[in-house]
């Protein structure tokens, strides 16, 4: 069964200062693919960054980047330059088969001035 | 604003009653997922559809079911409400890639379900 772990229910960063948050997931699939969401106060979910288990170079998008690591089935988020509108839980997803996607519990990242 | 929209925002109703929720995927998308959201569960995947067909089921009870419209807006009924169907639902599309692979799934704004 896919599984997907994020072992820090709550971080919190400086503002401008740099967080890491970590996801791990359990998987016999050689192909798949791997989001984080963003869900703010408002609730609404937010694609934050994708990456394809087949490439080799981590993504990144802006002040984002994971740190893919396929044979540790691991999948880290990287936010550099912390701003305050960062705040928010911070979902690791997975799926494989474009139909469910199985999300982590989720890390809620406070941001302090 | 992810161009998928769902209604209505919040809903309360009592036990026992059935209530439906509407979503509109983003242009062109194809498929539509439902999740649910609760504090217990996390994020739960329901069902998907693709061009009116259901394509995939997870963790849904049978007291819901879902369909796709041919103006592929979906619907998500749930009926015989118990205090524990409260949550957050959402409603996310995606466009099917020509190429395989897969596209991102996009989520609309949810509909906040209180059943009292």
């Amino acid at each position: 069964a896919q599984t997907v772990t994020q072992s820090q229910p709550e971080m919190s960063v400086q503002e401008a200062e740099t967080v890491t948050l970590s996801c791990t997931y359990d998987t016999s699939e050689s192909d798949y693919y791997l989001f984080w969401y963003k869900q703010p106060p408002s609730r609404q979910m937010i694609l934050v960054i994708r990456q394809e288990a087949y490439k080799q170079q981590n993504a990144t998008e802006n002040r984002f980047s994971v740190n893919f690591q396929k044979a540790a089935k691991s999948f880290s988020l990287k936010i550099s330059d912390s701003q305050l509108g960062d705040a928010a839980m911070y979902f690791c997803a997975y799926t494989y088969n474009n139909n469910d996607m199985r999300f982590g519990a989720g890390t809620r990242l406070t941001v302090k001035p | 604003d992810s161009g998928v929209t769902q209604t209505p925002k919040h809903l309360i109703t009592a036990t026992g009653q059935r209530v439906t929720l509407r979503c509109s995927p983003r242009s062109g998308d194809l498929s539509v997922y439902w999740y649910q959201q609760s504090l217990d569960q996390g994020l739960q995947f329901l069902i998907q559809y693709y061009n009116g067909e259901e394509r995939a089921k997870g963790n849904i009870l049978e007291r819901f079911s879902a369909q796709q419209f041919p103006d592929l807006h979906s619907e998500l009924n749930l009926s015989s409400l118990e205090l524990g169907d409260s949550a957050l639902y959402f409603c996310a599309s995606s466009v099917e890639p020509l190429a395989g692979g897969i596209d991102t799934q996009y989520f609309g704004p949810g509909t906040r379900l209180t059943v009292l």
